[in-house]
């Protein structure tokens, strides 16, 4: 089993659209949570941390659930600048900042 | 600001051959990293450095070498290179070795023939 996976979609929604995606991690020392976003052929870039509380960046919503071992991104309001690949990433108690990547779930915004 | 930056962009490699992936930081980050990404395998870390003159090996160290002479550069070498090398490698840094927010480079796509 992989440490962190993902659907790897694609999610097609049309623009406006509300879109979730869910991560699940198998390790429950697992510390830290991020979303990055990737574009096509492009570098990660960090979208968000994810907090036990959860918490909310304008349209995005990070949530963490620590009994079932999953992280959500909720996205609201679909641009179609959005198109992209998330990227759930975890980071291992005691491992430093070695970060684990789920493989990525592709979404594409459509007129 | 450069931020990261990754050379060469692309890259074209007889297998056996060696070749030296470089990339360099400006922001003055302790610690940095290589990854390698391949479909359907998400990015796996290669090799860390915590702070210049220490150096980690990630997941997939095997065949690869990496020096940390300075804050700077993080060079990444292939010894003798294979077809199954053929990836897209991405340098990363962060201001320390514990959990802050990465940069990553804009990648160097390397194919192994």
């Amino acid at each position: 089993r992989k440490e962190v996976e993902q659907d790897p979609g694609p999610f097609n929604v049309p623009e406006g659209a509300t879109v979730a995606f869910n991560c699940t991690y198998s390790n429950s020392a697992s510390q830290s949570f991020f979303w990055y976003r990737q574009d096509c052929r492009k570098e990660p870039k960090l979208l968000m941390s994810v907090y036990s509380s959860g918490n909310e960046d304008g349209r995005f919503t990070a949530q963490l659930n620590r009994a079932s071992q999953y992280i959500s991104l909720l996205i609201r309001d679909s641009k179609l600048s959005d198109s992209a690949t998330y990227l759930c990433v975890v980071i291992l108690t005691g491992g430093g900042n070695k970060l684990t990547f789920g493989t990525g779930t592709q979404l594409k915004v459509e007129l | 600001t450069a931020g990261i930056t990754q050379a060469p962009t692309s890259q074209i490699l007889a297998a056996g051959r060696s070749m030296t992936l470089r990339c360099t930081q400006d922001m003055r980050h302790n610690a940095m990293y290589w990854y390698r990404q391949d479909l359907g395998l998400g990015l796996r870390l290669i090799h860390y450095s915590n702070t210049a003159g220490t150096t980690g090996k990630g997941e997939v160290p095997d065949g690869y070498s990496v020096s940390r002479a300075n804050t700077d550069d993080f060079p990444l070498t292939l010894a003798s290179a294979v077809p199954s090398q053929t990836s897209v490698y991405f340098c990363a840094s962060s201001d320390s070795g514990g959990p802050d927010t990465q940069y990553f480079g804009p990648g160097t796509r390397l194919t192994v023939l």
